[in-house]
């Protein structure tokens, strides 16, 4: 079984700023990498497949990057409603990280 | 556009049964595999079970093989899971979820239901 473990578990960022979030994967799982966004109360939404293609409809300020199995989301100016939880998810066979919650500081 | 909804949870004691449903709109059911992911209170994302496409392949985590059972019916775009023998760490929002346009993997979502809570205590 792949496991999934993200970093750190809570991120304190002021808008405006810059957030990264990583995530580790056990074994390489071929970039085979999505990173999914979930506020309180609602259902997650899909950003990033394939590491690194947006999904649609997702603002550019989202970026993915990685290989093998360290992998990077980074949200470039963080806007108010980007606060929220950051899963990433090996797709190979839907193993996801313990999550992210990004704060505001 | 696209919707999916879910219904069927609710309060069951431990050792017993709940059928979820999960209704499908505004894309070709019948061409997209289907999964359902929980989220234990305050827990993070666990997929729970997928089918294809034409229901003839299923797929079960380890945590609920045996007990549960997946299942839809493409004349009538829907989608169940049935629950057998529950647990207490069975207790959970229960999402539905769309396989991604994107790829075809069964396991990357693009659409998600609004999430059902299942609790099961005594």
């Amino acid at each position: 079984e792949i496991v999934m473990t993200q970093s750190p578990a809570t991120l304190s960022v002021s808008p405006g700023e810059r957030a990264t979030l990583s995530c580790r994967a056990s074994q390489s799982v071929n970039n085979n990498i999505a990173w999914y966004q979930q506020k309180p109360g609602q259902a997650p939404r899909l950003l990033i497949y394939g590491a690194s293609t947006r999904a649609t409809g997702i603002p550019a300020r989202f970026s993915g990057s990685g290989s093998g199995t360290e992998f990077t989301l980074t949200i470039s100016s963080l806007q108010s409603e980007d606060f929220a939880v950051y899963y990433c998810q090996q797709y190979s066979k839907g193993t996801f990280g313990q999550g992210t919650k990004v704060e505001i500081k | 556009e696209v919707q999916v909804v879910g219904s069927g949870g609710g309060l069951v004691q431990p050792g017993g049964s709940l059928r979820l449903s999960c209704a499908a709109s505004g894309f070709t059911f019948s061409s997209y595999a289907m999964s359902w992911v929980r989220q234990a209170p305050g827990k993070g994302l666990e997929w729970v079970s997928a089918i294809s496409d034409s229901g003839g392949s299923t797929y079960y985590a380890d945590s609920v093989k045996g007990r549960f059972t997946i299942s839809r019916d493409n004349s009538k775009n829907t989608l169940f899971l049935q629950m057998n023998s529950l647990r207490a760490e069975d207790t959970a929002v229960y999402y539905c979820a769309k396989r991604a346009e994107y790829s075809g993997s069964y396991y990357l979502f693009d659409y998600w239901g609004q999430g059902i809570l299942v609790t099961v205590s005594s």
